[in-house]
């Protein structure tokens, strides 16, 4: 059982330069998450699917574009790198929220620089 | 607007310590609670949650966690630390409906030493 696989784990980029993130689950969640990691600033949701076939912005989505291609897939595009997109982005996943399901599957993670 | 703070940014305990990592939190009605634990190179897993009822709650590894709507506080415990337990930890506040509605915190690490 894979869960949440992003690819790639590292990528170097140009500023300028474009590139896409990929996330998959396996586990036949609804909602899926796009998140940045930088030092001191915790987790911070960049953006979210709720279900296939619609994305939302979350707390810091300029410079981003999404993509929930189906169920399984939703991927994160830099159209042009900046400096300050360098960071760790994890993909996540969740069921709808019940009385025990209230759990975030996580991704290994792509640390990403941009020169 | 709800939010979250870990006021420790670092924290190291002996093998064998007991731990305690604080966290507090600002919102409105009864928030929901979590703490989940970062190994290096990974992504989060969680350790525990708080909706309602019983203010402490017990999770995974032996960890513990205690509402305190008082005090606005929801400090993560564990009476033993292992070398294991090194990790980064992060306290998040939330409303029902979605992660897209939970707050993250900073983040504490963890150091353990022998």
């Amino acid at each position: 059982n894979a869960g949440v696989t992003q690819t790639p784990k590292f990528q170097v980029l140009k500023t300028g330069q474009s590139m896409t993130l990929q996330c998959a689950q396996d586990m036949n969640h609804n909602s899926m998450y796009w998140y940045r990691q930088d030092p001191g600033m915790g987790l911070r949701l960049i953006y979210y699917s709720a279900s296939e076939g619609t994305t939302d912005k979350g707390e810091v989505p300029n410079g981003y574009n999404v993509s929930r291609l189906n169920k399984r897939e939703f991927s994160l595009r830099l159209e042009s790198a900046a400096p300050s997109q360098t960071s760790v982005y994890f993909c996540a996943s969740s069921e709808p929220w019940t009385a025990t399901n209230e759990k975030l599957f996580f991704g290994s993670g792509t640390q990403l620089s941009v020169l | 607007a709800q939010s979250v703070t870990q006021p420790d940014i670092h924290i190291t305990v002996s093998e064998g310590a007991s731990l305690e990592l604080r966290c507090n939190y600002s919102y409105g009605a009864t928030p929901y609670l979590f703490w989940y634990v970062q190994s290096p190179g990974q992504g989060l897993q969680l350790l525990l949650k708080y909706f309602s009822g019983d203010t402490l709650v017990q999770g995974i590894k032996g960890f513990e966690a205690e509402f305190k709507r008082s005090q606005s506080s929801f400090n993560l415990r564990k009476p033993s630390v292992h070398w294991s337990d090194a990790a980064e930890y992060f306290c998040a506040v939330g409303a029902r409906g979605g992660y897209q509605k939970v707050t993250f915190g900073t983040g504490t690490k963890l150091q353990v030493i022998p």
